[in-house]
C-alpha cells in the first residue's frame, strides 16, 4: 500500500512568488494534517481536515496560506506571496481516525524562499 | 516556556547501553501522548503510544506521570539503528486537532 506522499520534493522560489504544496494522504484516510518545521525548530501543526472539511486551522501563520482538499482526497497547501520567513519542510500526515490514531507522514517539501 | 519540552541532547552512548529520555509538558489537560522517531531530513515515524499504566515494546518501555506532566522513554541494549532524534508528542484535551511536537532529543550509538 502506498503511504503518504507529497510533491515537490523541494522547491526554491523568490520572495513575492507563489507555491502550491500537494499531498496525497493513504488512500481511505479521511484525517489529513500538514505541519511545519522551520529550522532549529519544531514541528508546528498548521491544520487538519477530516475528508474537505477544515477541522481545526488554529496553526495557519496567516492569511498568505490557503489549503484546501475539494472532495475530500488530496490537499494543497499554496503560500501566497511566499515570505523569507516561509522557509522550512512542510510535512503531511494522514490518520484513519483523528486525535489519538496514529499519523502517517509524508516525506515533506523542503520549501527554501529567496 | 515551550508546551512540550525536551532535552535536545545529543547522548551519545555506547552501543549495547541503555538510555532513556524525559519529556515534560505544561498543559495538566493534555490527553494524548506518543513518541515519534526522525531520521534525518526523513519524516517523523510513530515510535510508541504512551499510556496511563505504561508500555513496552520490545527494548522500548514508555512511562507517563501525569503527576508530574511528563513521559519517559527507555531504550534497553540500545543497537547503531537507534540513533535518530526522538520526538515526544502531546495532544491537548481541548483541542480536537492540535498535536505539539517536541524539539526532539538526538541519540548517537557508538560501535
Amino acid at each position: 500500500e502506498a503511504g503518504v506522499t507529497q510533491f515537490p520534493s523541494h522547491s526554491v522560489i523568490e520572495k513575492g512568488q507563489t507555491v502550491t504544496l500537494r499531498c496525497d494522504p493513504i488512500s481511505g484516510h479521511d484525517n489529513l494534517y500538514w505541519y511545519r518545521r522551520v529550522m532549529g525548530k519544531e514541528i508546528k501543526f498548521l491544520l487538519h481536515f477530516v475528508k474537505e472539511s477544515k477541522q481545526d486551522e488554529s496553526g495557519m501563520p496567516n492569511n498568505r496560506f490557503l489549503a484546501e482538499r475539494t472532495g475530500g482526497t488530496y490537499s494543497t497547501l499554496k503560500v501566497q506571496p511566499a515570505e523569507l520567513e516561509d522557509s522550512g519542510v512542510y510535512f503531511c500526515a494522514s490518520s484513519q481516525g483523528g486525535r489519538g490514531y496514529e499519523q502517517y507522514f509524508g516525506p515533506g517539501t523542503r520549501l527554501t524562499v529567496t | 516556556r515551550k508546551e512540550v519540552e525536551q532535552d535536545p541532547g545529543p547522548f551519545n552512548v555506547p552501543e549495547g547501553a541503555t538510555v532513556a529520555f524525559n519529556c515534560t509538558y505544561s498543559n495538566s489537560a493534555s490527553q494524548s501522548f506518543f513518541w515519534y522517531r526522525q531520521d534525518c531530513r526523513k519524516e517523523p515515524k510513530l515510535l510508541m503510544s504512551v499510556y496511563s499504566s505504561g508500555n513496552e515494546d520490545g527494548r522500548f518501555t514508555a512511562q507517563l506521570n501525569r503527576a508530574s506532566q511528563y513521559i519517559s522513554l527507555l531504550i534497553r541494549d540500545s543497537k547503531l539503528s537507534d540513533s535518530a532524534t526522538y520526538l515526544c508528542v502531546v495532544t491537548p484535551r481541548s483541542s480536537a486537532s492540535k498535536i505539539i511536537f517536541g524539539s526532539g532529543t538526538r541519540l548517537s550509538i557508538r560501535p
